[in-house]
Parts: C-alpha cells; structure tokens; sequence
C-alpha cells in the first residue's frame, strides 16, 4: 500500500530562517502531490500541488517543492520563514479509489514553529 | 461561498452513546470524504462518497456509517461510541476525484469517556 514518510515530527526556526521538511512516499504508479497546512485551530488548507509539467511547484505565502521522482521526494522549501508560519505541515500523495473518487494518504505531519 | 460546515465543534460522549457529525459543502462538489486526525499519526479516511446515494469505505470504516442522499450533505453516525474513536473528524469534498483538491471543514473535536 502507499505510504508517505515525513521524517522532521518538529522544527523550530527562528524568523528569517530558511526551511526545508522532507517528504517521501511509496507507490510506484502515477502520483498527485500535495502540501496542506494546518494553522493553530483552522482546518487544513491547500499549500501546493503537483500534478504533472514542471516538478518544481510555487504555492501561496512564497511556499515551493520540489518533486524528485527519482528519489520519491516532494519536500517543502520556503527562503524565509515568518512568525505566521508556525503551523503543522501535511504531505500527502493522491491515489485513485476503486469506487472512484481518490483517496489522500497523508504523513503523519512536520509540527513547524517559529520564534521572534 | 461558506466551503465546507461541520457541526458540532466540539462534543463528549459516554461510551455506548450515539450521534451524528454534520457535514455540509455548497460547492455542488460530487466528492465528499470523512477523515479522522489522531496525533502523530496524519489522517486517515473513514468513508467517502462519489456522489448522492453511492458511499464506500475507506481505510478505517469500522464503528461508522455514513449516508449521502443530497449532494450537499455527508453525516457520519457514530452508533455505539468507544474511547477508541476519541479524535478530531474531518469531512472534505472535491468537484471531481482523480486527484482534484480536497477542500476541508473545520473539524469536529470529539471525546469518548
């Protein structure tokens, strides 16, 4: 079964601090690629996605990542990060459903915190 | 658009209890999905729908069932409640699968006692 691997459970940063959470899945076939992000009691919102063309992806608040299909990798970059940051980041890889439908399998979640 | 509601925020329930999580999307979404989140361990799909009247299990269907007789609606019953399923629930919905965005409600926080 497909897995995704998400091997930083908790980051601290300071501002200004540049960023990277790694992310590895399992499944050989075609994938869809997601970062969500969960903002301190807000529901889970769409940070980027890859579906096909250029492996390198911009999402919103200056947010990138990079797919790698050689190594299985969609990790999470951003330059500098803010205060604002501090959320708990999801990776996720889509895979159809027999019903139909597709089903997200997310990692278990990179805690992110930052300080003044 | 309000995107996707779920009612109630919050709710503790007696073991052997029962209730019914809401969830609501005005999107005309023909997708809909029940996750539930434990920590440290990301979220995993309960049921999901393709469309009013067609429900399918996910990974961890058992002690729910779901119905979807509306477009809009997607409640998840709870019949005999157990510690086991103390966790915060997520309902999603997407305009199409295959790998469309899932857009996600703001969660039920339930407790099982």
């Amino acid at each position: 079964a497909q897995s995704v691997s998400q091997h930083n459970h908790h980051v601290i940063l300071s501002e200004a601090a540049s960023l990277e959470l790694g992310c590895n899945y399992s499944y050989g076939g075609t994938v869809n690629l997601f970062w969500y992000v969960q903002y301190p009691g807000q529901h889970l919102q769409l940070l980027l996605k890859y579906f096909s063309g250029d492996p390198l992806v911009k999402g919103i608040k200056g947010f990138e990542a990079e797919f790698i299909k050689s190594k299985f990798s969609f990790n999470l970059r951003k330059p500098s990060v803010q205060w604002s940051d501090t959320a708990e980041y999801f990776c996720a890889v889509n895979v159809g459903l027999t019903g139909g439908g597709n089903k997200l399998t997310f990692g278990t979640g990179t805690q992110l915190k930052v300080e003044l | 658009n309000a995107g996707v509601t779920q009612t109630p925020k919050f709710r503790i329930l007696k073991i052997g209890q029962s209730m019914t999580l809401q969830c609501t999307q005005d999107m005309n979404h023909n997708y809909m999905y029940w996750y539930r989140q434990d920590p440290g361990m990301g979220l995993k799909l309960i049921y999901y729908s393709v469309g009013a009247g067609i429900t399918d299990k996910g990974e961890v269907p058992n002690g729910y069932n779901v119905s979807r007789s509306t477009t809009e609606d997607f409640p998840l019953r709870l019949e005999l409640a157990a510690p086991s399923q103390t966790s915060v629930y997520f309902c999603a919905s997407s305009y199409y699968g295959g790998g469309e965005t899932q857009y996600f409600g703001p969660g039920t926080r339930l407790l099982v006692l």
